[in-house]
């Protein structure tokens, strides 16, 4: 069975400031997909960024950017220069090829002005 | 068109009503998702339709029926609710191989 896990349901980080999210799942499949998705109090999911676990090269988007290390099986992210617009729950997710999407518990991350 | 559009937006209703959620895309996907959610928490899987054949239902409860009239549009009927279904309800869509989910806005369902 694969499992995600986010072992910080809150953080906090400066406006401007850079900030790590943590997450770390377990899977035997070779290949499958990461995803961090973004839930502001609109609660709309927005996806902030992807990587394919066959690529090595981290992916980026602007002010995200992400540390995977497949043998570690973790897979942080990484926000940059930090804004009030960033302040939003955050999820870990994975997906094999079976349709199935697996979410982390979630982490609360606060920016402050 | 990337988009995921849920209707209603928000819904109240009685334990004894029946009512739908209504959720479509116009991507293409193959693949779409009932998922419900809570305050603070994950989205919780309910129900996978691939190529409009229902493929997973995490033992949901049959007060919710699940149907997808076609490969654009997807339907949630809702009958005998409890209160404790009042949540958050999301659509969202894949291309088979689930590189991404697209999720629609949600619809914030109360049970009274």
């Amino acid at each position: 069975a694969q499992t995600v896990t986010q072992s910080q349901p809150e953080m906090s980080v400066q406006e401007a400031e850079t900030v790590t999210l943590s997450c770390t799942y377990d899977t035997s499949e070779s290949d499958y997909y990461l995803f961090w998705y973004k839930q502001p109090p609109s609660r709309q999911m927005i996806l902030v960024i992807r990587q394919e676990a066959y690529k090595q090269q981290n992916a980026t988007e602007n002010r995200f950017s992400v540390n995977f290390q497949k043998a570690a099986k973790s897979f942080s992210l990484k926000i940059s220069d930090s804004q009030l617009g960033d302040a939003a729950m955050y999820f870990c997710a994975f997906s094999n090829t079976g349709n199935q999407f697996y979410f982390g518990t979630g982490t609360s991350l606060t920016v402050i002005p | 068109d990337t988009e995921v559009t849920q209707t209603p937006k928000h819904l109240v209703m009685g334990m004894t009503n029946k009512k739908s959620l209504k959720c479509e895309q116009h991507m293409g996907h193959r693949a779409m998702y009932w998922y419900k959610q809570k305050a603070k928490k994950p989205p919780e899987l309910m129900f996978v339709y691939s190529y409009e054949k229902l493929s997973i239902n995490e033992s949901v409860p049959s007060r919710f029926s699940p149907e997808c009239p076609n490969s654009s549009l997807l339907n949630l009927h809702l009958h005998a609710l409890q209160p404790e279904d009042s949540a958050l309800y999301l659509c969202a869509s894949s291309h088979p191989g689930a590189e991404e989910l697209f999720f629609g806005s949600g619809t914030q369902l109360s049970v009274l």
